[in-house]
């Protein structure tokens, strides 16, 4: 129940195209959504979160969709980059009993994206 | 702030050694996490301290494996024995009540 699948493994993507990567969560205690991203020989950073309060959260090009009844969540690059070319992580976790910190992260598998020029 | 410090970078090793990696975090922030990524088994959390206390160790593989908090600025991951199957990128990250992790730059360990 503490899994989260993450898919496709891998996408390559035409500069200017939108890029989309699927997540999938099983417990419903779940309440904290990040995406982090890493580059080669980096460690992961926080890309963008969302809380199950709201169904969306835009930030610049990258976008997150949140279906709460499904389960299941989504990274959406637009106007994709070859900059953007990394690895993209989802992740879920829970907040404490009194709701003042989240601490345990659940990780995707991770997704490797390239975007060609 | 210097972010999340890891040292060393790089370890090369020989089966059968000890082998210590060490974190500080960021300054003022209470949670600190030690993680293991490999291409197989992805990115797994092995031990995260609150206030430098180990709150979950369920990630740790083996007795091998130990790590320790012993302030709130310092952080080791300590494996002895050292064996080929622990060659990994071991990443270090500490967050502010445990909302955003800021991870540190990693150790790449090889075990010949």
């Amino acid at each position: 129940q503490q899994q989260v699948k993450q898919s496709p493994q891998s996408l390559i993507v035409q500069k200017g195209g939108i890029s989309i990567i699927n997540c999938a969560y099983e417990n419903t205690a779940f309440d904290y959504f990040p995406w982090y991203q890493q580059f080669p020989g980096k460690g992961p950073a926080l890309l963008i979160a969302i809380r199950p309060d709201v169904s969306e959260k835009k930030e610049g090009r990258f976008t997150i969709s949140f279906n709460k009844s499904a389960k299941q969540f989504s990274l959406h690059i637009m106007d994709s980059q070859p900059g953007d070319s990394a690895t993209y992580f989802c992740a879920a976790s829970s907040a404490n009993a009194g709701g003042t910190s989240y601490g345990k992260l659940t990780f995707g598998q991770g997704t490797i994206l390239t975007v060609h020029p | 702030d210097a972010g999340v410090i890891q040292s060393p970078r790089h370890e090369v090793t020989e089966m059968g050694q000890e082998v210590t990696l060490r974190c500080k975090p960021i300054s003022g922030h209470d949670y600190l996490f030690w993680y293991r990524q490999t291409m197989m088994r992805g990115l797994e959390l092995l031990i995260y301290f609150n206030n430098n206390v180990p709150i979950d160790d369920s990630g740790m593989p083996e007795d091998r494996f130990s790590a320790k908090m012993p302030n709130a600025s310092f952080s080791t991951l300590k494996i002895q024995p050292s064996e080929p199957r622990d060659s990994a990128v071991y990443f270090c990250a500490s967050s502010l009540r445990g909302n955003e992790q800021f991870f540190g730059p990693g150790t790449r360990l090889t075990v010949l």
